[in-house]
């Protein structure tokens, strides 16, 4: 069975610093997808980005970038000019065909 | 175009009532999950929908709660002789593609908050 850890429950990051969320995973498959979701206080989640397993380069979308290392089976995701905006929980999630497992997320807290 | 809408979004019920909470996912996505988000929580999976079948009902975490889709969208999850330790957030999410590949991304619906007196 798939699992996945997010070993930090709580961060603070000043704004307009940067700051990075850990994410590891188990699995034995090859072929996978990974995300991380923001869920702020309205509760509503969202896609913040997501990786194909079987491509090395690292996704990027404006200030959130990965680093994917398959071999560690680890995703962190880097928030570069934190905005008080990202202020969130942020869960990692592993996707193989119909199964889809989340972490227990990490709060995010961006300091004025 | 319009996202994944639920209802109600907040239900506030008596312990032992029964509640019927409603997904319609996004147009033409043919899997549909059903999360548990209990307070400051992660999200514990409680069934999937491939159309209207539903090839995994392991997270279901008891026989009062049951789950259906028809006409490959709507979808309701029943819970029945609501106990206090049902009250969470129940999110719901769709996407594309279903099967044995990888799937697109899900997404979410704005949940609804249940509480159970």
């Amino acid at each position: 069975a798939q699992t996945v850890t997010q070993s930090q429950p709580e961060m603070s990051v000043q704004e307009a610093e940067t700051v990075t969320l850990s994410c590891t995973y188990d699995t034995s498959e090859n072929n996978y997808y990974l995300f991380w979701y923001k869920q702020p206080p309205s509760r509503q989640m969202i896609l913040v980005i997501r990786q194909e397993a079987y491509k090395q380069q690292n996704a990027t979308e404006n200030r959130f970038s990965v680093n994917f290392q398959k071999a560690a089976k680890s995703f962190s995701l880097k928030i570069s000019d934190s905005q008080l905006g990202d202020t969130a929980m942020y869960f990692c999630a592993f996707n193989y065909g119909q199964n889809f497992v989340f972490g227990p997320g990490t709060r995010l807290s961006v300091l004025p | 175009g319009a996202g994944v809408s639920q209802s109600p979004s907040n239900k506030v019920t008596e312990k032992g009532k029964d509640v019927e909470l409603r997904c319609d996912p996004i147009s033409g996505h043919t899997a549909l999950y059903w999360y548990r988000q209990s307070l400051g929580q992660g999200l514990e999976f409680l069934i999937y929908f491939q159309g209207n079948s539903a090839p995994d009902k392991s997270g279901l975490p008891s026989d009062r709660f049951s789950a259906e889709r028809t006409g490959g969208s709507v979808s309701t999850l029943t819970i029945q002789r609501t106990q206090q330790e049902d009250s969470a957030v129940y999110l719901c999410a769709s996407s594309l593609v279903a099967g044995g590949a990888p799937q697109e991304t899900q997404y979410f619906g704005p949940g609804t908050r249940l509480l159970v007196l």
